[in-house]
Order: structure tokens, then C-alpha cells, then sequence
């Protein structure tokens, strides 16, 4: 019975680079939700999506990142011309629902990414 | 957009010593959740409180969901080293229904260190 699986568990990029990370859901869950952690502080907000489809990518900075959520195939957090302070563990949840009463969300393990 | 905010961020504790840690939003919240996080690792969920005045117990673990459904707190009786990490709530906004959906926002965190 598979988790949220995210990789690569860790990603070393020079400024420049691009940066591409996949989540893919709990089995029989179609909500998925993308979160950056800097050391020591909390879980912030990036983009909440369902298949196919964005729907609320408030925490999202304007310029250098995307994500999707293809009908087939996993969750992609993308990140292009990547700086050092994009520098950060960045996580996948995906919940069964996307609220109420059973909207707990089942986080993968992390991506932490590193950029020199 | 609805927030939550935690405190303390850091508490030290010794061994055997209660710990206590504080979730107060300025609006109602239809519900909350707890995680926690260990070092190194990602956000576990623990509960989910709903009712106003809610009170939940896991073990050493209490949950309280305010009467005004704006505050929660959790307590460790008797900490342990294994309690180590960081404990976060999480919200999500409230529809015109009264139940919550879409994007879940995360306090600030405590961190809860433990000395043998």
C-alpha cells in the first residue's frame, strides 16, 4: 500500500538550472497539494491541484514555477532558472477529498532541493 | 487569507515535563487538524477536531478545539524524547455551507525539543 511517492528525494541544481520534481498520490486519491519548507520553519502553501486541473495556486510565485497534474502520470512541480533561495524541501500531500471531514492530507516524504 | 497562528515556536523541555502549544485564528474555523513533523522527516497527521469544544485524547496526547471554534492547543503529558519535532495546525477557509475545503494552511509550527 504505497504512500505519496515524491522524487528525487534530493536534487542538487546550479543557478540556471532547471528543477523538476514529481509527486505521485495515495492510490484513489485525486487532490494533490505542493508545500515548501525552509529549515526550521513551517509549511507553506503553493498550489493545490486536482486532475487536470489548478485550483488555487495562490502560494505560487508569479514567475519560474508551474505545476501540473496530468490526467496520467504524476504531479510535477517545476521550477526554472532556479536561485539559491529556491533552496528548500518542497512537499506532496494528496487527500481524498478536498475538505470536510475526512480531508486529512498524506505527505510524501520531500524533495530537497539544493541549488549552488 | 485565513490564518492560524502557533505559539510558542520553540520550546525545551526535560523529560517528564508537560508541554503545551497554542493555535488562535481572528475567524472561525469549521475545523482543525494537528500534525507533526520529526526531525529530518515529513508531517504526520494526528487528528482532526470539528466540534466546538471538542476535546480529544490519543495516549499522552490532548486535543481542545475552542468553544468560539478559534483557538486549539495541544498538550503532552510527561513528554518523552520520542515527542521530539515539531508540531503543526492546519485550517482550511470555511465555505458559505460552514464546512471547509480547498487549501490547507499551516501555523507557524512549535518546536518541541526534549533533554533526557
Amino acid at each position: 500500500n504505497a504512500g505519496v511517492m515524491q522524487n528525487p528525494r534530493h536534487l542538487v541544481r546550479r543557478r540556471g538550472q532547471e528543477a523538476r520534481l514529481r509527486c505521485s498520490p495515495m492510490k484513489g486519491h485525486s487532490h494533490v497539494y505542493w508545500y515548501r519548507q525552509l529549515p526550521e520553519e513551517g509549511l507553506k502553501f503553493m498550489v493545490y491541484l486536482q486532475k487536470e486541473n489548478i485550483i488555487d495556486e495562490s502560494g505560487m510565485p508569479k514567475e519560474r514555477f508551474s505545476a501540473e497534474f496530468p490526467k496520467e502520470g504524476p504531479s510535477i512541480l517545476r521550477i526554472q532558472q532556479v536561485v539559491r533561495g529556491d533552496s528548500a524541501a518542497y512537499f506532496c500531500a494528496s487527500s481524498a477529498r478536498g475538505g470536510g471531514d475526512t480531508g486529512e492530507l498524506f505527505f510524501g516524504e520531500g524533495s530537497r532541493l539544493t541549488v549552488l | 487569507g485565513q490564518q492560524v497562528m502557533q505559539i510558542p515556536q520553540y520550546q525545551h523541555v526535560q523529560e517528564g515535563e508537560d508541554f503545551t502549544t497554542y493555535c488562535n485564528s481572528s475567524t472561525t474555523l469549521s475545523n482543525i487538524q494537528w500534525y507533526k513533523q520529526r526531525p529530518g522527516g515529513h508531517p504526520v497527521f494526528l487528528i482532526q477536531l470539528v466540534k466546538s469544544g471538542e476535546v480529544k485524547k490519543q495516549k499522552r496526547l490532548t486535543f481542545q478545539f475552542g468553544e468560539a471554534k478559534k483557538n486549539s492547543s495541544l498538550h503532552i503529558t510527561a513528554t518523552q524524547t520520542t515527542d521530539v519535532g515539531t508540531y503543526f495546525c492546519a485550517s482550511r477557509p470555511s465555505n458559505a455551507g460552514g464546512t471547509s475545503y480547498g487549501k490547507l494552511t499551516f501555523g507557524q509550527g512549535t518546536i518541541l525539543t526534549v533533554h533526557p
